[in-house]
Formats: C-alpha cells, structure tokens, sequence
C-alpha cells in the first residue's frame, strides 16, 4: 500500500500570495495530523481531524490558516496570505485510530518558502 | 503544554560503537514512540511502547518504557553510517484523552565509518 502523499513537495512563493498544502493519507485510516516543523521551534502539531472531523486545532496559528478534510482520504491546508515566517517543512501523519494504537506514519512533507 | 525533554542534543561516534539516547517527562505518559527523521523526508516510526517496564526490539534498536512512566530511552547496537539522522521520541500525556502525540526535540546521530 501506498503511505501518506503530500504535494508539493515543495513550495516557493511571494509574501501574500495563496498556499495550498495536499495530504492523502493512508488507505484505511481515519486520522489525520497536519505539523510544521522548524529548526527553531521543531515539530509543531497545527490541527488534527478524527472521521473528517476537526478535534483539535489549538496549534494554528493564526486565522490566515485553515485545514479541512473534503473527504475521508484528502485533507488540504491553506495558508492565505503567506508571511516569510510561515517558511517551514509541513508534514501531515496518517493514522488508524482504534483503542491502544496512537501510531502516526507522517508524509515526505513539504517544503514552503515564503519570500 | 507538556514538555519532553530528549538527551542528547547531537551525538557524534564512531561505527560500530553502541548509542543510548532518552526523553524525559516532568509528568506520567501512556505512550512511548521514537521516530528517526532522514534529511528531507519526514519522520519514520521505528518503535512503539505502550506499558511500563516494557521493552521492545527492532533489529539493531532497543527501546524501553520506564517503570515510572516518565521516561523512555532508545538503544542502538553496532551503529553503522546508515543511523546517521535525527531520532525524535514522542508520547501521549497521561492526563489527556487527545490522540495527538507530543514530540521530543530530537537527538541528532552522525556516525563516522
């Protein structure tokens, strides 16, 4: 089976343009985690969705973020406008949730840069 | 928010060599994992821990939960060049029902053959 997907893999854009991150998560699964990870701040979780559902978005930063999950396999998240400080290496994980399990197999990432 | 505090920072030895890292919690965690991140790809789950005392191997890897449940550690035996990466524990919080994990900031490997 194919693991998680991401694209792009990577990102170069303006200050205040539109971004949109893709995640495809593990066939199955129902679990869904977007982080960002930094080398001053390290990984970072933004939100996480549990059956399409947003459980737990405390780690966004700010309302030029968003995350949604059209369906039970594909998640977008949108930074809208961008900032240079939004430059990081996003990585969503994919995860089956069931009683004991809190494994996470996280995605090749993408790589934004905001210029 | 929890913190977990991971040692060392950065390692640097020589293959062959054996190599103990650990992450520590000020507070009880149900769950133990340890990731190893290669340069640009994401994490990889290497092991997971889900009781006290319990202690799991995967090849060459060695991790073990804590009695006190506040701490884990990852051993790795006859290091070779190909363990050069960052390795990165991650837990739940026991006083927490959230499934999200929260992440050590990482013990850098580099192996010199």
């Amino acid at each position: 089976d194919a693991g998680v997907i991401q694209s792009p893999r990577h990102e170069v854009t303006e200050m205040g343009q539109e971004v949109t991150l893709r995640c495809k998560l593990i066939s199955g699964h129902n679990s869904l985690f977007w982080y960002r990870q930094t080398m001053m701040r390290g990984l970072e979780l933004l939100i996480y969705f549990n059956n399409n559902v947003p459980i737990d978005d405390s780690g966004m930063p700010e309302d030029r973020f968003s995350a949604k999950m059209p369906n039970a396999s594909f998640s977008t998240l949108k930074i809208q406008p961008s900032e240079p400080r939004d430059s990081a290496v996003y990585f969503c994980a994919s995860s089956l949730a069931r009683a004991g399990s809190l494994k996470q197999y996280f995605g090749p990432g993408t790589r934004l840069t905001v210029t | 928010g929890q913190q977990l505090n991971q040692s060392p920072q950065s390692m640097f030895i020589q293959e062959g060599e054996d190599v103990s890292m650990n992450c520590t919690s000020s507070s009880i965690f149900n769950t133990w994992l340890w990731y190893k991140q290669d340069p640009g790809e994401g994490p990889v789950l290497l092991i997971a821990l889900y009781k006290a005392g319990e202690l799991t191997s995967n090849g060459r890897l060695t991790a073990q939960f804590g009695i006190t449940r506040k701490d884990s550690f990852l051993n790795i035996s006859a290091s070779i060049p190909s363990d050069v990466g960052i390795y990165f524990c991650a837990g739940q919080p026991q006083d927490t029902g959230r499934r999200a994990l929260t992440f050590g900031s990482g013990t850098r490997l580099q192996v010199q053959p």
